[in-house]
C-alpha cells in the first residue's frame, strides 16, 4: 500500500525560513500526483494553502510557497510568523482517490 | 464564495447508521464540475478521505475503509450525504465536508466547520 510520508515536527523562528517535505514509502512524488498542502490551525477548520504543487489558494499570503524537491513535494514558509503555527498536511491525488499525510506540526518559537 | 455546513445527530450508538447531510450555498451542485466529498478526522489524530461524489452520481470511495460507505447527491435541494453503516468507537470523528476544485482529483479547496460524531452506547 502506497503511504504518503511527512516529517512529525518541524520547529523555526519568528521570521525564518522552514521547508516541509512529502513523499511516497515508494517512488517519487511528481506535479502529477497534484500535490496539495492543508493547514490546520488547533480548534478551527482545515483550510487548503496550496494545490497543484505550486498554487496558492486565494488570500494565502506569498510567504508560503510550494515545489518539488527532489523525490518530495515541499511547503515552504518564508518569513514565518507566529499564527502560521499549526498541522500542515501533504495530500496527494492517487488517480481514483486521494491520501493524506500524517501531518507535521510547526512550531513558531 | 462557496459555503459548506455539515447536519447531523452528534451521538450515534454503536452498530447503528451514522448520518450527515451537507448543505451547499454560493454554488449549484446540479450546474458545474465539481466533486463534492466528505474527510473526517479522528480526535487527535489526521484527516481521512473518506469519498466524493459529482452531481451525476459518480461516486469514489477511500478503498481502505470497509463496506458500509455511501454518498449521495441531492440536486433539488443542493445537498449531499453520507451514511456510513454498523458503525463502531472507530467511527468517533469530526466530519468534514468539501469541495474539490473542479479538476477532477477531489482534493478540496472548500471546507465545512466540520461537526463531531461520537459513537457511544
Amino acid at each position: 500500500q502506497t503511504v504518503v510520508t511527512q516529517e512529525p515536527s518541524f520547529a523555526v523562528s519568528p521570521g525564518g525560513t522552514v521547508t516541509l517535505t512529502c513523499g511516497l514509502n515508494s517512488g517519487s512524488v511528481s506535479s502529477s500526483y497534484y500535490p496539495s498542502w492543508v493547514q490546520q490551525i488547533p480548534g478551527q477548520a482545515p483550510r487548503t494553502l496550496i494545490y497543484r504543487t505550486s498554487v496558492r489558494s486565494s488570500g494565502v499570503p506569498a510567504r508560503f510557497s510550494g515545489s518539488i524537491l527532489g523525490n518530495n513535494a515541499a511547503l515552504t514558509i518564508t518569513g514565518a510568523q507566529a499564527d502560521d503555527e499549526g498541522l500542515y498536511y501533504c495530500v496527494l491525488y492517487m488517480g481514483r482517490d486521494i491520501s493524506f499525510g500524517g501531518g507535521s506540526t510547526l512550531t513558531v518559537l | 464564495q462557496v459555503r459548506l455546513q455539515e447536519s447531523g445527530p452528534g451521538l450515534v450508538k454503536p452498530s447503528e447508521t451514522l448520518s450527515l447531510t451537507c448543505s451547499v450555498s454560493g454554488a449549484s451542485i446540479g450546474n458545474n464540475n465539481f466533486y463534492w466529498g466528505w474527510i473526517r478526522q479522528p480526535p487527535g489524530r489526521g484527516l481521512e478521505w473518506i469519498g466524493s461524489i459529482y452531481n451525476s452520481g459518480q461516486v469514489f470511495y477511500n478503498p481502505s475503509l470497509t463496506s458500509g460507505v455511501v454518498i449521495s447527491v441531492d440536486t433539488s435541494n443542493n445537498r449531499f450525504s453520507l451514511r456510513l453503516t454498523s458503525v463502531t468507537a472507530a467511527d468517533t470523528a469530526i466530519y468534514y465536508c468539501v469541495k474539490d476544485r473542479g479538476d477532477y482529483t477531489f482534493i478540496p479547496d472548500s471546507w465545512g466547520q466540520g461537526t463531531l460524531v461520537t459513537v457511544s452506547s
